[in-house]
Formats: C-alpha cells, structure tokens, sequence
C-alpha cells in the first residue's frame, strides 16, 4: 500500500511569490490535514480536509488555504510569501474521523528567499 | 498557550536500556494520544497511540501509559535500540483529526 505522497520535496520561492503544495493520501484514505513545522514554533496545525469539506482550521493568516478534491488529493497554497514562512510542510491522511491514527509524508521544505 | 508539553528536550541512553519519555497536557478534551519519531526532514512515523479511555497499550518494545487525572502520559522503549536515536512527538487529539504536538524530546542511543 502506498504512503502519504507529497510533491515537491523542495521547493524555492521569492518573497511576494505565491506557492502550491500538494498531496496525495494513502488510497482509501478520506482525511487530509497539513501542518507546519519550523524550528521555533515545532508543527503547528494548518487545516484539516474532509470529504472535499475544511473540517478545523489553526491559527494561520488567510494567506494560507487549502482545498480537496474528489478523490481526496488536496493542495495548500500560500500566497504572498514572507520570509518566515520558511518551513517544513507536511501532509497526514487518516482513515476517516476520530480514533484512527494519522500517517505522514515526507514534506515538502520551503524556502523563502 | 501549549496545551501539549514534552518537558525533556533530549534524553541519552545505553543501548539495552529503557528509555522513558514523558508528556504533559492541559485540556481535558483530548481523547486520543498518539506518539511519533521523526528524522530530520522527514515525516513524522507513527509509533504507537492509545484512547483515553484506556491506561496502557503495549506494541512490541513500545508501550504507551495514560494518567488521565494526572493528564500524563509517557511512552516507554525497552529494550532501546541504536536505530531508536531521533526526535520524539507525542501528539493530542481533540477535534475531527486535528493534532495538538508536543515540542519533542530528542533522543540518543548509545550503542
């Protein structure tokens, strides 16, 4: 069974630029969620897909958003990029809702320069 | 506000030995735990959880333990294995599957 597959691995951009990560999850797999991790603030919550639906959302400015599609691949994107935003993106997909374990992938690391 | 707490930023351990590794949280309405080890640049991998409604959950060298009136819980790794050395998240679940991470502990096996 294939993992939780993320595209690009790395990826650089300039400050002002806007950018699109994206992830496909382990087939059967309906809930996507994306996190940021960076050396100061550890992973950090973005949002959560479900079923084409954002499910929860963190604490990030509108400049982040994300979508899924129909066979539950989804992208983030950030627009108008700033220096901090810097960091390790990563993709989870869990089976459906509550109780079932969350698998990663490898992330995506995004520089800002 | 970190409702999730891995106070040992790092732990170093013989090769053969127990390593224990703690985590403290705040908000009652987590109600599953899970534990993960992640090398740098890497995803994080799923170790281990456990449901608040149990106390212990064992998997082969790793067994996780739940305090809930405490709001502890700790994973244990016996016994600890050089390929065990990376960083340490326990992770907390309140809403759909939202995780709240701890900041990790890192540790290092010594063979």
């Amino acid at each position: 069974k294939a993992g939780v597959t993320q595209t690009p691995r790395y990826l650089i951009k300039t400050r002002g630029q806007q950018v699109t990560l994206s992830c496909s999850p382990i087939s059967g797999h309906r809930s996507v969620s994306w996190y940021q991790q960076t050396p100061g603030q550890g992973l950090q919550f973005l949002f959560e897909y479900f079923s084409e639906t954002q499910r929860n959302k963190g604490n990030f400015p509108g400049r982040f958003s994300g979508r899924q599609f129909s066979n539950s691949r989804s992208e983030m994107n950030v627009s108008t990029l700033e220096l901090g935003d810097s960091a390790l993106y990563l993709c989870a997909s869990s089976f459906q809702g509550r109780g079932t374990e969350a698998f990663f992938g490898q992330g995506t690391r995004l520089t800002v320069v | 506000d970190q409702q999730v707490k891995q106070n040992s930023p790092s732990l170093s351990v013989q090769e053969g030995r127990i390593s224990i590794l703690n985590c403290d949280y705040t908000n009652s309405m987590f109600d599953y735990f899970l534990w993960y080890k992640k090398y740098p640049a890497e995803g994080p991998t799923f170790l281990i959880s456990i449901s608040s409604i149990k106390d212990k959950n064992e998997d082969g060298r790793f067994t996780v333990f739940l305090n809930k009136s405490a709001k502890h819980l700790s994973l244990h790794i016996v016994p600890s294995q050089p390929g065990d050395s990376a960083v340490y998240f326990c992770a907390a679940r309140a809403a759909g599957n939202k995780l709240t991470f701890g900041g990790g502990t890192r540790v290092l096996v010594k063979p």
